[in-house]
């Protein structure tokens, strides 16, 4: 089973320019997940989708960040403008999708490290 | 607020040794609990997960983790560290969302076993 893919594993930018990130889900996993992990800390969630429907986007800057899964398969997360604090790795993950409360783990990509000069 | 508490930064155990690595959490109702490792320049890795019954959980390669309600506590252990156990350990909690559940991550502990 292919997992999670992300490009570009790697990023650098400067700051005030625009970056995009890619996903590939597992298959079949409705429940697709962004997460930020700065440096010495534990990912933090920016946007959730279910299907192509966003579930969560408490945490995202939506002044700055903004994300798409137009056919409910793979994603897009961008910046623009990018500051300094933007700095970080972008996680992907994806589950099967919550159902009646049953629990499904998530399964992670390797992740973009972004670095804005 | 619901949330996750890894109270040590780094372990550092010697090789052979049992390890443990600590988790509490903070959340309303029973809780979701899991493990994931992460490698230099990878993505998060499931290790094990709690959900209910037996409060001794075993998962991947050998490692075991035990709930603890009256301590909301959830400590990742193994009997016998390897060095290629060294990484980035974190606990996580699957909390209730609006309209679903999302995942809440601890800081993080960097575990290493010396040789």
């Amino acid at each position: 089973e292919a997992g999670v893919a992300q490009s570009p594993r790697y990023k650098i930018i400067e700051k005030r320019q625009s970056v995009a990130f890619w996903c590939n889900p597992i298959s079949g996993h409705a429940t697709l997940y962004w997460y930020q992990q700065i440096l010495g800390q534990g990912p933090k969630l920016l946007i959730q989708f279910q299907n192509n429907g966003v579930v969560d986007d408490s945490q995202l800057p939506k002044d700055r960040f903004s994300a798409e899964r137009l056919k409910g398969v793979d994603s897009t997360l961008k910046i623009q403008p990018a500051k300094l604090e933007d700095s970080a790795v972008y996680l992907c993950a994806s589950s099967f999708g919550s159902d009646r409360g049953r629990y499904n783990e998530q399964f992670f990509g390797p992740g973009t490290r972004l670095t804005v000069l | 607020a619901q949330s996750v508490a890894q109270p040590e930064d780094q372990v550092n155990v010697a090789e052979g040794n049992p390890l443990t690595v600590k988790c509490t959490y903070s959340v309303s109702g029973n809780p979701y609990l899991f493990w994931y490792v992460q490698y230099p320049n990878r993505g998060l890795q499931f290790l094990l997960k709690y959900i209910t019954g037996d409060n001794l959980v075993k998962g991947s390669y050998g490692f075991e983790a035990e709930f603890n309600k009256s301590q909301t506590s959830f400590h990742l252990k193994k009997p016998s560290a390897l060095v290629s156990d060294s990484a980035l350990y974190f606990c996580a909690v699957r909390v209730r969302g609006s309209g679903t559940y999302k995942y809440i991550f601890g800081t993080g502990t960097r575990l290493k076993v010396l040789a």
